[in-house]
């Protein structure tokens, strides 16, 4: 059980387009998503956090016009990354969590992006 | 500002040794410790957490922490490495008293050789 799936999970876009990344809970409902970006060699990096139904909350240093994350049902995130540049390419991971407070994460396989 | 920091980004074991995964805290606050491992193409799999009850924290696939507050340490080892063990694995420090808003090491490779 507790199964993320995030779609694409590659993804090659050109330098000025918009790219969407689909993260989903597949048995259970998520009201709390988390998405993460991890360089080459690097940690992840928390980005944001959405809970279903509100705004989303962003990293400091993370532009929330640029990244785009939308929460609308308890199954399902996305994140857009608008007007993608080469500096955005990166792994991007989604996690979710079934509660608030103590509540284990379960971490989707993420999204390789490439802007050309 | 919580932080964690992994000594060395590959490890390199034989199959049957002791793995030692090092993972050292800085944190403001009484601190959530984990350790999840990622095989490749798949998500990042818990395998233990610290949430301040035994100091000494089994997890699955036969690992274990020990969670040493003089010496800010939340070392990862098992006693008998095995090929299915290679592996990234990853330390991280709850931002605040929960599992939410993980702060994640670099990364530690596991390489189990036959």
């Amino acid at each position: 059980g507790a199964v993320v799936s995030q779609h694409p999970s590659w993804v090659i876009c050109k330098s000025g387009t918009s790219v969407k990344i689909e993260c989903r809970s597949l048995d259970f409902q998520a009201t709390t998503m988390f998405w993460y970006r991890q360089f080459p060699k690097q940690s992840l990096m928390l980005m944001a956090t959405s809970n279903e139904g509100s705004k989303a909350t962003y990293e400091q240093g993370v532009e929330k016009d640029k990244f785009l994350i939308n929460h609308a049902s308890l199954t399902l995130s996305t994140l857009t990354v608008t007007s993608a540049h080469p500096e955005d390419s990166s792994f991007y991971i989604c996690s979710a969590t079934p509660g608030s407070g103590a509540s284990e994460q379960y971490f989707g396989p993420g999204t390789r992006l490439t802007v050309t | 500002a919580q932080s964690v920091t992994q000594l060395g980004s590959h490890v390199s074991v034989s199959e049957g040794a002791l793995v030692l995964l090092r993972c050292n805290y800085s944190s403001s606050v009484p601190p959530y410790l984990f350790w999840y491992v990622q095989y490749p193409n798949q998500g990042l799999q818990l395998l233990l957490k610290y949430t301040s009850a035994a100091t000494l924290v089994k997890g699955i696939n036969g690992f274990e922490a020990e969670f040493k507050k003089s010496e800010t340490s939340f070392h990862l080892t098992k006693p008998s490495a095995h090929m299915s063990d290679a592996a990234e694995y990853f330390c991280a420090v709850s931002k605040d008293t929960g599992f939410q808003k993980l702060v994640f090491g670099t990364g530690t490779r596991l390489l189990v050789s036959p």
